[in-house]
């Protein structure tokens, strides 16, 4: 298992302003992946995240909105820019390993844009 | 995009009595996972089923696939008050890529 610890927990920000959330896993790992989970929806992956290079995005999403960081193999950084409350959602940040299909979820970061 | 639906989106049960959600997907899949989400906190990987198995059990939880169908069902048995919480179907698509493609979710209560 890989336990990922995701800051902050939660957040008030102004619009307009930027948030940067920043997920560190225990162990190694091979995949990171970054989802939003809009009020009372479910999850819709972001983006992979991957070491060393820019990430993958999904259809809808774009790096000039949600930069994301990978250094190494246990640590990524994603962040929500020039936010609207449109972006109010809780992130969460996910990891995985090659040949292991469980996934391992951080608590998630509450964000709410006023 | 999301992967398909689940059914019910929301469930009301009494402590001690089964609940059953069901999901659907719509494309090829190596495995599907099911995940439980506590008021909005992170995600729980309870179980998964993969493409050749019909049926899986893991204590009080038994899932079935029915890939001709591209259909899942989670039954919780014997419930209990802990167990209330969001319920994810998940797939990973054909690709191997670690991605994951989740549901819409059931929202289950269980009374004490």
């Amino acid at each position: 298992s890989a336990v990922i610890s995701q800051k902050p927990s939660r957040d008030i920000c102004q619009r307009g302003t930027s948030l940067t959330i920043q997920c560190q896993v225990d162990s190694q790992v091979t995949m990171m992946f970054w989802y939003r989970q809009q009020p009372g929806q479910s999850l819709t992956l972001i983006a992979t995240a991957n070491q060393g290079s820019e990430a993958t995005y999904e259809s809808g999403f774009v790096i000039d909105k949600f930069p994301i960081s990978r250094p190494n193999l246990t640590f990524s950084t994603l962040t929500v820019s020039n936010m609207s409350p449109e972006d109010s959602s809780i992130y969460l940040c996910s990891a995985g390993r090659t040949g292991v299909t469980e996934a391992f979820f951080g608590q998630g970061t509450r964000l709410t844009v006023v | 995009s999301q992967q398909g639906e689940e059914d019910p989106q929301a469930l009301s049960i009494q402590e001690g009595e089964n609940a059953t959600m069901n999901c659907s997907y719509k494309t090829s899949i190596n495995n599907l996972q099911w995940y439980r989400q506590n008021s909005g906190r992170g995600l729980v990987h309870l179980i998964l089923i993969r493409s050749n198995e019909r049926e899986k059990h893991s204590g009080r939880l038994r899932v079935t696939l029915d890939t001709s169908k591209k259909s899942s069902s989670l039954l919780i048995t014997a419930s209990r008050a802990a167990d209330t919480a969001s319920y994810f179907c998940a797939t990973d698509g054909s690709g191997n890529t670690g991605k994951l493609i989740f549901g819409q979710g059931t929202t289950l209560q269980v009374k004490p």
